[in-house]
C-alpha cells in the first residue's frame, strides 16, 4: 500500500498547455510538499502545506498553483507550460513541522514532466 | 555559497570497502540532518537521520555530525554494488521551516 502516491508518473505535453499533478498520502501526516528536481539532479522545494494551509512558497513562477483540498491531498497545477518546466516533480509528506524526527519527509515516486 | 554542499563525485569504491561521503552546511542554526539515497529514476529514500553531535549507527551506515564545524558525513561499511546510487544530504532549520538538499554525491561500488 503506497504511502505517498503521485499521478501521473509520466507527462508529455506541448508548450503552452495547462497540466495538473495529483498527490495523496495515507500516512496521516499534517504537512505536504512539492519539490522540483532538474536535469542536474538538484532537488529544490517549491511549496509546503501544513493542514491545508500554505506555509512555504519559494520563488516559483505564478504559473504554478498548488491546492490542498484536505491534509491528505496536495495537487499542483501548471499553466502555460514552458520548456524550462521539464523536470521531475516530487511530492513529499512529513509528520509535522517542528524539530527532530518531525522533519522527516517521505517522497512519492515522482512525475516526469517533458514539455515539447 | 550554497546552503548545503556535497562533492558531486562519482565516488568509486571497491566492493567491501568503506565509502565516505561528506556534506557541509552554511547556517549554524540548522537543527536536523538527513541522508537520502536516490537510485537512478527513483525517488529519494531516507536512510539516516541525526540530530545531535556525534555518531549514529544503523546497520552498515554511520552518520556523523559536527555542528561546530557545520559538517555531516555518512560512512557506508562493506559497500555492495546495490549501494551504487546518489546520496543526498538534507538539512532542516526552523527559520524558513524547510528542508534544503545538497546536490548529491554519486557513489559507484565496483564488484
Amino acid at each position: 500500500d503506497t504511502a505517498v502516491s503521485q499521478t501521473p508518473k509520466y507527462l508529455v505535453t506541448q508548450m503552452g498547455n495547462d497540466k495538473s499533478i495529483k498527490c495523496e498520502q495515507n500516512l496521516g501526516h499534517d504537512t505536504m510538499y512539492w519539490y522540483k528536481q532538474d536535469s542536474k539532479k538538484f532537488l529544490k522545494i517549491m511549496f509546503s502545506y501544513n493542514n491545508k494551509e500554505l506555509i512555504i512558497n519559494e520563488t516559483v513562477p505564478n504559473r504554478f498553483s498548488p491546492k490542498s483540498p484536505d491534509k491528505a491531498h496536495l495537487n499542483l497545477h501548471i499553466n502555460s507550460l514552458e520548456l524550462g518546466d521539464s523536470a521531475v516533480y516530487f511530492c513529499a509528506s512529513g509528520p509535522t513541522t517542528g524539530t527532530g524526527s518531525k522533519n522527516i519527509q517521505y517522497f512519492g515516486a515522482g512525475t516526469r514532466l517533458s514539455v515539447l | 555559497q550554497k546552503e548545503v554542499e556535497q562533492n558531486s563525485g562519482p565516488l568509486s569504491v571497491p566492493e567491501g570497502a568503506i565509502a565516505s561521503l561528506n556534506c557541509t552546511y552554511s547556517d549554524r542554526v540548522s537543527q536536523s540532518f538527513f541522508w537520502y539515497r536516490q537510485y537512478s529514476g527513483k525517488s529519494p529514500e531516507l536512510i539516516m537521520s541525526i540530530y545531535s553531535n556525534g555518531d549514529k549507527e544503523d546497520g552498515r551506515f554511520t552518520a556523523q555530525l559536527n555542528k561546530a564545524s557545520q559538517y555531516v558525513s555518512l560512512l557506508i561499511r562493506d559497500s555492495q554494488p546495490s549501494d551504487s546510487a546518489t546520496y543526498l544530504c538534507a538539512v532542516f532549520k526552523a527559520a524558513g521551516n524547510k528542508l534544503t538538499f545538497g546536490g548529491g554525491t554519486r557513489v559507484l561500488v565496483k564488484p
